[in-house]
């Protein structure tokens, strides 16, 4: 069974750089049938699509975070990560980790999330 | 790139249907059949129950139906359970391999 888990500190300070992994157990993150992303929620609000990479290392991020995020791939370790710069309170919020599965074009797998709050 | 709109709360008794609706734009929902929901219990991951707007995986309920008109998703639960209760997600492709998604939902079961 596919598990994916958050991992990286819970709190960070404004204007640092909240940088966060996900494990990949149970399974390959080379496999060229899948994408790996991150989503975050705000506290009450909703889900917020991050960005994605390929095991190839190829990124895709959502327009309203490019200037601040960068994500990778290790697959040596069977991990990928989100670096976010320049963090405000804004940016306080439970980050998960999924897999988006190209044949389904959907996210079938996610992490349980973690909450990154971002406060001096 | 703005977020689908959901309604804040639906609600139900047990054994009624509901339907959770997710608007968009001719940009996203309207442009391709490529949305799916999800079912989130908080403290929990997030659980796909539709995808490609009317599929369902192996695994979910039969309950659980989606539809697609123009720019609104929809998400049908039949026969309400207590263990319905929680958010609902919509999320659509949005071109150039980026996602957006709904605002969210909270289901109560009365």
């Amino acid at each position: 069974q596919l598990q994916l888990q958050e991992s990286g500190p819970g709190l960070v300070k404004p204007s640092e750089t909240l940088s966060l992994t996900c494990t990949v157990s149970g399974g390959s993150i080379s496999s060229s049938s899948y994408y790996w992303g991150w989503i975050r929620q705000p506290p009450g609000k909703g889900l917020e699509w991050i960005g994605s990479i390929y095991y190839s290392g190829n990124t895709y991020y959502s327009p309203s975070l490019k200037s601040r995020v960068t994500i990778s791939v290790d697959t040596s370790k069977n991990q990928f990560s989100l670096k976010l710069k320049s963090v405000t309170a804004a940016d306080t919020a439970v980050y998960y980790c999924a897999r988006l599965t190209t044949a389904i074009a959907a996210l079938d797998y996610w992490g349980q999330g973690t909450l990154v709050t971002v406060s001096s | 790139q703005s977020a689908l709109t959901q309604p804040a709360s639906v609600s139900g008794s047990p054994g009624q249907s509901i339907t959770i609706f997710c608007t968009g734009t001719s940009s996203d929902v309207g442009s391709y059949n490529l949305v799916s929901w999800y079912q989130h219990h908080p403290g929990k991951a997030p659980k796909l129950m539709i995808y490609e707007a009317t599929k369902r995986p192996s695994g979910v309920s039969n309950g659980f139906s989606g539809s697609k008109t123009g720019n609104t998703a929809s998400l049908t639960i039949s026969g309400l359970q207590a263990e319905d209760e929680a958010d609902y997600f919509c999320c659509s492709y949005a071109g150039s391999s980026t996602w957006v998604f709904g605002g969210g939902t909270k289901l109560t079961v009365l």
